[in-house]
């Protein structure tokens, strides 16, 4: 257990449906990231925050994706009418000035399956 | 394209033998990562090598870089069952992380 946590574990859902993934990161941490994690693959980046701020967007997170950090602690990432090819497995990670050289420290992630 | 590559994409070996996997990467980095991901999993961070260094080691892992080639290799030594996974270098990339695709690794009993 890094200390990052993620909710839900798995979610089913049918396509056009809205989802909402939550990430908690290792409380001291100021920067949090989201990938995506397809099989066979190793992690995509989709965002970035630092505290509050998004501070970058991959172009692979298109119009129905938004992430959020209201609060400069946990995260939300939404994605609305999702598609089947949204189906993969949602990775969160965190790290802070104190960690080493950007170390991140990853959730379990929530595995999406859409139908 | 990603920045990293791993290599070889797949790895089945004994109990007890040493694996090596080999990451190739694409501009200058200022450290390289090693992180692996158990089945279903999310992604655990084994070991970081600096652009200043050629060789780390962390009880059974060996990381080695060659910047001249950019390249980096991880070394697991007696492996184990347990070392069953897939294992994914990393480097910093402007704001983010960038992984390759993997190697896997299956050790068998």
């Amino acid at each position: 257990d890094t200390g990052v946590s993620q909710d839900p574990r798995h979610k089913i859902t049918k396509r056009g449906q809205n989802v909402t993934f939550r990430c908690d990161p290792i409380s001291e941490h100021n920067r949090l990231y989201w990938y995506r994690q397809t099989l066979g693959q190793g992690p995509e980046f989709l965002t970035y925050f630092q505290n509050e701020a998004q501070l970058e967007k991959s172009r692979l997170l298109s119009d129905r994706f938004s992430a959020e950090r209201p609060k400069g602690s946990f995260s939300t990432l939404e994605i609305q009418r999702t598609e089947q090819g949204d189906s993969a497995m949602y990775l969160c990670a965190s790290s802070g000035q104190s960690t080493t050289y950007n170390e991140q420290f990853f959730g379990p992630g929530t595995r999406l399956t859409v139908l | 394209s990603q920045q990293g590559e791993e290599d070889p994409q797949a790895l089945s070996i004994q109990e007890g033998e040493n694996a090596t996997m080999n990451c190739s990467y694409k501009t200058s980095i200022n450290n390289l990562q090693w992180y692996r991901q158990n089945s279903g999993r999310g992604l655990v961070h084994l070991i970081l090598i600096r652009s200043n260094e050629r060789e780390k080691h962390s009880g059974r892992l060996r990381v080695t870089l060659d910047t001249s080639k950019k390249s980096s290799s991880l070394l697991i030594t007696a492996s184990r069952a347990a070392d069953t996974a897939s294992y994914f270098c990393a480097t910093f990339y402007g704001q983010n992380f960038v992984f390759g695709p993997g190697t896997r690794l299956s050790v068998l009993p």
